[in-house]
């Protein structure tokens, strides 16, 4: 398994403003994954970050929105930009360990509650 | 398209009462299927992956089950801290990364 941390666990913002997200792993490791959560939904791929490189975003998702750092390999942010209510979610970081027959398993951090007014 | 479904979306319980939770998927090659259970305000908490058609895991109250186009989430004799959301995921082995989530089934056992 993996130990996966974040900050901060729940915030208020006020519309417009911006909020960063940060993920620790208690290992280093290649990737790592930043999902949104929305009320009542399930998970939903945010974008895929390398260290060393820029993040690829899924589709309905953009860098100037939802700018991603992986300074290292234990370590990543994303920032929720600009934001407005709709961006109220649960935001997940989550990364992969190695399982057998070549598969992979995502291990999720706790989560980060935001709400915006 | 890739994708999973799940059913039920909700399902009650009496404390004892065993059933099954379903996840049906649609994937071009399947690397590996994925149960997740998810506390309110939590991240999900992984529970068992399951590689190919045929296998079964088991932990405690919960056996998985996989077959070539579903899984089963059997829940054998509930208790009240069973009660969760469960999420099945799925990822294919033409994106080898990214995970796609099933919409979840909200379980809840009654005493």
């Amino acid at each position: 398994s993996a130990v996966i941390s974040q900050k901060p666990s729940r915030d208020i913002c006020q519309r417009g403003t911006s909020l960063t997200i940060q993920c620790q792993v208690d290992s280093q490791v290649t990737m790592m994954f930043w999902y949104r959560q929305q009320p009542g939904q399930s998970l939903t791929l945010i974008a895929t970050a390398n260290q060393g490189s820029e993040a690829t975003y899924e589709s309905g998702f953009v860098i100037d929105k939802f700018p991603i750092s992986r300074p290292n390999l234990t370590f990543s942010t994303l920032t929720v930009s600009n934001m407005s209510p709709e961006d109220s979610s649960i935001y997940l970081c989550s990364v992969d360990r190695p399982g057998l027959a070549g598969g992979d398993t995502q291990y999720f951090g706790p989560g980060t509650r935001l709400t915006v007014l | 398209e890739d994708q999973v479904t799940q059913s039920p979306e909700a399902l009650r319980l009496q404390e004892g009462e065993s059933s099954s939770l379903n996840c049906s998927y649609t994937v071009s090659g399947l690397r590996g299927l994925f149960w997740y259970r998810q506390d309110p305000g939590k991240g999900p908490e992984f529970l068992f992956t399951l590689y190919s058609a045929g296998e079964e895991k088991e932990k405690e109250r919960l056996k998985a089950t996989l077959t070539k186009k579903e899984s089963f989430l059997h829940i054998t004799a509930p208790k009240p801290e069973d009660s969760a959301t469960y999420l099945c995921a799925v990822q294919a082995a033409t994106s080898y990364d990214k995970v796609i989530f099933g919409p979840g089934t909200s379980l809840s056992v009654i005493p």
